[in-house]
């Protein structure tokens, strides 16, 4: 158990439809990363914030968002779903001045 | 921006024989590299790191990596495995000016049998 959680495990929804996948860090972190791992396109890099702010942005389309409220947690929206949404979306987190980053075990999306 | 190739796609291995799997990389910048594991249904858990120092980097569950820089690689060893070890294994690396993101190669499917 990594410390880091996040609900829900699993999601089916519709083309079209906006989920919002929810992350809590590690008791202490304050940075925040969301993956996406997918068979066409492996693990990519969505975005990261650091204390509620946005520090980097990867692959990220428009049409996800991201935030990180003041008690650390982080939510990623995804709206307009299209089938090829579905995949494994993981957020991890890291401690402050430390160069590892630790993994919860995953939202799996299915979009129909 | 960095990149990451894992040579292998599968490697097929049996039980108590050793274990490599490849990893090289490309960054204009100083590195940061990773090796993680994804057993079925799980997130990924870090094995191990290169940060600096050392080059020989030993870590969780008797896997070992090697930091070669003139090679850009980076490979983990196991002199043994067992059952357990069956998994996908990733090589991820992040650049000293990138805020820690994680670049991760396409991932090496470990089976190990018998």
């Amino acid at each position: 158990d990594s410390g880091v959680t996040q609900t829900p495990k699993h999601l089916i929804t519709a083309t079209g439809q906006r989920v919002t996948l929810r992350c809590s860090p590690r008791s202490g972190d304050l940075s925040v990363y969301w993956y996406q791992q997918s068979l066409d396109q492996g693990l990519q890099f969505l975005i990261q914030y650091y204390n509620g702010e946005e520090r980097a942005k990867g692959n990220i389309l428009e049409r996800f968002s991201a935030q990180q409220f003041p008690d650390l947690h982080s939510e990623l929206n995804l709206s307009s779903l299209e089938l090829g949404d579905s995949a494994l979306y993981f957020c991890a987190s890291s401690p402050r001045g430390r160069n590892e980053q630790f993994f919860g075990p995953g939202t799996r999306l299915t979009v129909l | 921006a960095q990149s990451v190739t894992q040579l292998d796609s599968q490697v097929p291995v049996f039980e108590e024989a050793p274990v490599e799997l490849r990893c090289n990389y490309s960054s204009s910048v100083s590195v940061y590299l990773f090796w993680y594991v994804q057993y079925p249904n799980q997130g990924l858990q870090l094995l191990l790191k290169y940060l600096s120092g050392s080059t020989l980097v030993k870590g969780i569950n008797g896997f070992e990596a090697e930091f070669n820089k003139s090679q850009t690689s980076f490979h983990l060893r196991k002199p043994s495995v067992h059952i357990s070890d069956t998994a996908e294994y990733f090589c991820a690396v992040s650049g000293t000016d990138s805020w820690g993101k994680l670049q991760f190669g396409a991932g090496t499917q470990v089976v190990v049998t018998p």
